[in-house]
């Protein structure tokens, strides 16, 4: 089946550092990967949908500036939280759609990162 | 607008008890129906999918039918085993959409 690799699955820094996030579909071409973050014991909170080659979607109450997401290739989207404090910590995952399943809407999901920041 | 609710939890069961995890939707069209699980410490994999009314998905011992009089999808499984515990979510997706609409998720704890 298709798989999806984030990178790192855990990561400590300190306050005020930023801290990239690294999501790929290793076989196969994502055209749309999603951003969530999951609090603990809760669903999975969309933060924001990213398209190759275009500007990412965020959604409702999700800093831009924050949470930056960049899409370059059809294989690759990173999150990079930018000056980190302690409230983002938490689980971040990433999932992807490949070309072709947009009609069914399936999700391949990476392994997740979790984030402390100190 | 689109929205999933599933049964709260935690549900704990003993080993080869049957399962039942109750998931209703409400959308406009013809929705794909997943259930998502995810292990401790893990991302969500997929479990299974129906695609149209009166489909079955099935699993790893797990199924769910898509009812659309209903508008349910109820994970079950005959014999629960230690190794299925972790938490199950169930997902709409819209034809044609690109936003997955998820259920709260549901705990689920089996005993030896």
């Amino acid at each position: 089946g298709a798989v999806v690799s984030q990178h790192p699955s855990r990561v400590i820094c300190k306050s005020g550092t930023s801290v990239k996030i690294e999501c790929r579909s290793l076989d196969f071409q994502a055209t749309t990967m999603f951003w969530y973050r999951q609090f603990p014991k809760q669903s999975l909170m969309l933060m924001a949908t990213s398209n190759e080659g275009s500007k990412a979607t965020y959604e409702q109450g999700v800093e831009k500036d924050k949470f930056l997401i960049n899409h370059a290739s059809l294989t690759l989207s990173t999150l990079t939280v930018t000056s980190a404090h302690p409230e983002d910590s938490s689980f971040y995952i990433c999932s992807a759609m490949s070309s072709g399943a947009e009609e069914t809407g399936e999700l391949f999901f990476g392994e997740g990162s979790r984030l402390t920041v100190l | 607008g689109n929205s999933v609710t599933q049964m709260e939890g935690p549900v704990t069961l003993s080993e080869e008890a049957f399962l039942t995890i109750n998931c209703t939707y409400t959308a406009t069209g013809y929705p794909s129906l997943f259930w998502y699980v995810q292990y401790p410490g893990e991302g969500l994999q997929l479990l299974l999918k129906a695609t149209k009314a009166d489909d079955k998905g099935s699993n790893k011992g797990f199924e769910a039918t898509y009812r659309k009089e209903t508008t349910s999808f109820h994970l079950e499984k005959g014999s629960v085993q230690v190794s299925d515990s972790a938490v199950y979510f169930c997902a709409l997706s819209a034809p044609g959409g690109f936003k997955t609409i998820f259920g709260a998720g549901t705990r689920l704890f089996v005993k030896a």
